[in-house]
């Protein structure tokens, strides 16, 4: 089983702080995303990072994926009540008609809570 | 709307029952996958699907089963259900994994 290792469990931070989540693993993705759930939800997705060292920014919200593949890291600045919600990573062993078949294994996720 | 859409929400079963969770999705998907998720675990593959017909097993697969008769549905089965099978299971599907799953809004399963 490829393992991914989500840090920290909880987060409790006041509206305004900032904030980084991290996702480690030793094995390499071929691609690592970042999704946001909210309770009674199903996972949507935020970002798909595939290059080593690739920096992605969604407002407020900058994800880097690291040079070896092996590892993520989100973080948020200024964050919102809004923000408040479940975060999963997920990394990928390959593309969807690949020998995985597309498969994802998710992290154990990270849930932040923002007070106003 | 387009999307995966999961019946039944919610689900009370007594040990030893049966029943069949359906995943139904709109868009094409030639993949599909059934997870289910548990707290501080993540989300655990299942089974899952790379076309109509087809299905293997995840990580997870004893005690379930599943079918994929046609290209929209997907299908998983409980046949004797159990305590530890009280969860939430997602389906998800997708036609390209850069382009990341869609998941269905999820059913909770208890079992007593």
């Amino acid at each position: 089983t490829q393992l991914l290792e989500q840090s920290p469990q909880f987060l409790s931070i006041q509206e305004g702080e900032n904030l980084t989540v991290y996702c480690n693993s030793s094995s390499v993705f071929s691609s690592l995303q970042w999704y946001r759930q909210e309770p009674g939800e199903g996972p949507v997705l935020l970002v798909t990072v595939v290059t080593g060292g690739e920096v992605k920014k969604l407002k407020r919200l900058t994800f880097q994926f690291g040079d070896a593949r092996k590892d993520s890291s989100l973080h948020i600045t200024a964050a919102q009540p809004g923000d408040t919600g479940l975060y999963l990573c997920a990394g990928a062993h390959g593309d969807a008609g690949g020998t995985s078949y597309g498969k994802l294994t998710f992290g154990q996720g990270t849930i932040l809570t923002v007070h106003p | 709307n387009a999307g995966v859409t999961q019946t039944p929400k919610f689900r009370v079963l007594k040990t030893g029952q049966s029943m069949t969770l359906l995943c139904a999705q709109d868009m094409n998907h030639e993949y599909m996958y059934w997870y289910r998720q548990d707290p501080g675990m993540g989300l655990r593959l299942i089974h899952y699907s790379v076309g109509e017909g087809t299905t293997a097993k995840g990580e997870v697969p004893d005690g379930y089963n599943v079918s994929r008769l046609k290209k929209q549905n997907f299908l998983l089965g409980l046949e004797s259900a159990a305590p530890s099978q009280t969860s939430v299971y997602f389906c998800a599907s997708t036609n390209k994994i850069r382009r990341g799953y869609t998941f269905g809004s999820g059913t909770r399963l208890t079992v007593v």
